[in-house]
């Protein structure tokens, strides 16, 4: 069975950077793609970017370019999403999800959350 | 970039009751839309997508219509399950915008 599992949560200082892991199993990695949203507390979800697990191609949401950084290790079926720079509004639960990027497909298998926490 | 407008933002409905979700587009995205479902503390859970195909092992009671601007979500009879909060998603082009959900609660 397809599954998407997420490293532990991270307490951060504003400044610093962070790196949550994603790795999937139950399907061929590279024939898809692994998208990230964010939720921050009581709030909705916020698309951050999409990487092509089988070529590393990205596509960055626009607020985010400069600070934000995806890559996949294939030998291990692995995505990652680093975050740089952080500041307390990045206080989020970062998902991880499969998004095939093809046609009208929805995200259909999802992480379980990594808690991010930004403060001083 | 392309906007969502989800209506209701919050409903208030009984076990059995018929419930539909509206999304609306800033601009026309075909048919290129999909929903979730999301309880508190777990992660989204795709119902529909393609505005109208049920995925895989979601109950019949969900349903999706629209193309365009304007698409809607329909759950036949409301069961307890059904408790939480909607969001619309357009996968037509990038950034992969959400709407901003509808929380259905318990009347």
């Amino acid at each position: 069975q397809v599954q998407l599992v997420q490293s532990g949560a991270e307490v951060k200082k504003p400044g610093a950077s962070v790196k949550v892991s994603c790795k999937a199993s139950g399907y061929t990695f590279t024939n898809y793609g692994i998208s990230w949203v964010r939720q921050a507390p009581g709030q909705g979800l916020e698309w951050m970017g999409w990487i092509s697990a089988y070529n590393g191609n990205t596509d960055y949401a626009q607020k985010l370019q400069g600070r934000v950084t995806m890559t996949t290790d294939t030998s291990t079926s692995t995505a990652y999403m680093e975050l740089r720079s952080l500041r307390s509004d990045d206080t989020a639960v970062y998902y991880c999800a499969r998004d095939p990027r093809i046609a009208a497909a929805g995200f259909d298998y999802w992480g379980q959350g990594t808690l991010v926490t930004v403060s001083s | 970039d392309i906007q969502l407008t989800q209506s209701p933002s919050f409903l208030s409905a009984s076990v059995g009751d018929r419930v539909t979700i509206t999304c609306r587009a800033s601009q026309g995205i075909s048919s290129y839309l999909a929903w979730y479902q999301q309880k508190p503390g777990k992660a989204p859970k795709l119902l529909i997508y393609a505005a109208s195909t049920l995925q895989s092992g979601v109950p019949s009671r969900f349903s999706g219509s629209g193309s365009g601007t304007e698409f809607t979500l329909t759950i036949s009879s409301l069961q307890p399950e059904d408790f939480a909060t909607y969001y619309c998603q357009q996968v037509n082009s990038s950034p992969r915008t959400f709407g901003p959900g509808t929380k259905v609660d318990i009347k």
